[in-house]
């Protein structure tokens, strides 16, 4: 398999635009985790799917950040407009079934810089 | 609510070195816990897990000890090597918290030739 699969994996765009991160979870896998990590905050949960349904969003910044999961091979975040303070490495993870679900695949990261 | 609090960084060992990286954890009930490591430019991946209480993790020469009486899950090494310097987190989930890990800060390891 092919591992969890980021795009892009930098992005640099000015305050105000809109910032689309892309992710494509482990075949099989049902559960997608989208992380921000920064020096200050460390690693920070945003949002998690389980079958494509968000369960937890309570990490999810301000309404300028959404994300979705149209379906099992496939999620979105977008930043909507971006700021500076948004400049961060975003991570997607995903997980198998019920008795794995601590095993967390992590893809490489999108590193985003806002301007 | 359930929380992980690791040892700050940066760690700077020589090769050969013994390694210890302190995690202590607060949580109801009974956690599974687990390390995890992030290498320069890449994404978090597995080290080592413990699910109950005395269970010892192990991998890549790497250990962790579930010790419940004192709440804690230190990860060592007896002979570190450059190739080890990374970053280091410790995290649990437990049964009410769904499938979220909680996570640690991270501690930077740098292995000096």
């Amino acid at each position: 398999d092919a591992g969890v699969i980021q795009s892009p994996r930098h992005e640099v765009t000015e305050m105000g635009q809109e910032v689309t991160l892309r992710c494509k979870p482990i075949s099989g896998h049902n559960s997608l985790f989208w992380y921000r990590q920064t020096m200050m905050r460390g690693l920070e949960l945003l949002i998690y799917f389980n079958n494509n349904v968000p369960i937890d969003d309570s990490g999810m910044p301000e309404d300028r950040f959404s994300a979705k999961m149209p379906n099992a091979s496939f999620s979105t975040l977008k930043i909507q407009p971006s700021e500076p303070r948004d400049s961060a490495v975003y991570f997607c993870a995903s997980t198998a079934g019920d008795n794995r679900a601590y095993e967390q695949y992590f893809g490489p990261g999108t590193r985003l810089t806002v301007t | 609510g359930d929380s992980v609090t690791q040892m700050e960084g940066p760690v700077t060992l020589s090769e050969e070195a013994f390694l210890t990286i302190n995690c202590t954890y607060t949580a109801t009930g009974y956690p599974s816990l687990f390390w995890y490591v992030q290498y320069p430019g890449e994404g978090l991946q597995l080290l080592l897990k413990a699910t109950k209480a005395d269970d010892k993790g192990s991998n890549k020469g790497f250990e962790a000890t579930y010790r419940k009486e004192t709440t804690s899950f230190h990860l060592e090494k007896g002979s570190v090597q450059v190739s080890d310097s990374a970053v280091y987190f410790c995290a649990l989930i437990n049964a009410g918290n769904n499938r979220k890990l909680i996570w640690g800060l991270g501690t930077s390891l740098a292995v000096n030739p």
